[in-house]
């Protein structure tokens, strides 16, 4: 396993339309998140699944956006009728753990969206 | 009281020499304060990460600083090398069994040779 995968690694929209991208964990983590980082900022948190279920949602995703985990293994990330300021980095990442244990999280390569 | 401080913006350090980076936060519910390197087009990788009941951690040439009383939190980098120059970040968490990390805004450091 060579870590969190990402894809597509870039992708160049037109205002209006969907967009979906898809993020493979580490296997065996049951930990998944969604951030997204604008330029010359940090990661903002978007969403967190533990295994299938979708535990906390950001104010930041907006009915627009929905996020899925269908089985506990991939996730993907759609954005629907995108706007210019839904460009950004979108980055995956995914941990094990249990109970209140925090544990590192490994973040994947990112898919870079640009909506033009 | 969510945001994480970060500073500076950024940051050019001789080969060899220290670097430093400082991070202030408000929210005393934060227990798990990690530190990230990036590299441009790369996701961030964790660097080094500290709990508040320790005032220092040292890992390598990577050292944290942690002072709980003024809520301030640093990481030295000894020695500094070219391939040290990206960017870094500073985060914050509370430990509710996931990490919805606060990030601060980053700096991007250079390291001449």
């Amino acid at each position: 396993d060579t870590g969190v995968s990402q894809d597509p690694r870039h992708k160049i929209t037109k205002r209006g339309q969907n967009v979906t991208f898809r993020c493979d964990p580490i296997s065996e983590h049951n930990r998944l998140y969604w951030y997204r980082q604008t330029l010359g900022q940090g990661p903002e948190f978007l969403t967190y699944f533990q295994n299938e279920a979708q535990l906390e949602k950001s104010r930041l995703l907006s009915d627009r956006f929905s996020a899925e985990r269908p089985k506990g293994s991939f996730s993907t990330l759609e954005i629907q009728r995108t706007e210019q300021g839904d460009s950004a980095m979108y980055l995956c990442a995914s941990s094990q753990g249990a109970a209140a244990l925090v544990t590192e999280a490994f973040f994947g390569q990112g898919t870079r969206l640009t909506v033009v | 009281q969510q945001q994480v401080k970060q500073s500076p913006q950024s940051l050019i350090v001789q080969k060899g020499g220290i670097s430093i980076i400082n991070c202030a936060y408000e929210n005393t519910a934060f227990d798990y304060f990690p530190w990230y390197q990036q590299f441009p087009g790369k996701g961030p990788a964790l660097l080094i990460a500290i709990r508040p009941d320790v005032s220092e951690k040292k890992e390598g040439r990577f050292t944290i600083s942690f002072n709980k009383s003024a809520k301030q939190f640093s990481l030295h980098i000894m020695d500094s090398q070219p391939g040290d120059s990206a960017t870094y970040f500073c985060a914050a968490t509370v430990n509710t069994g996931f990490q919805k990390l606060v990030f601060g805004t980053g700096t991007r450091l250079l390291v001449s040779p």
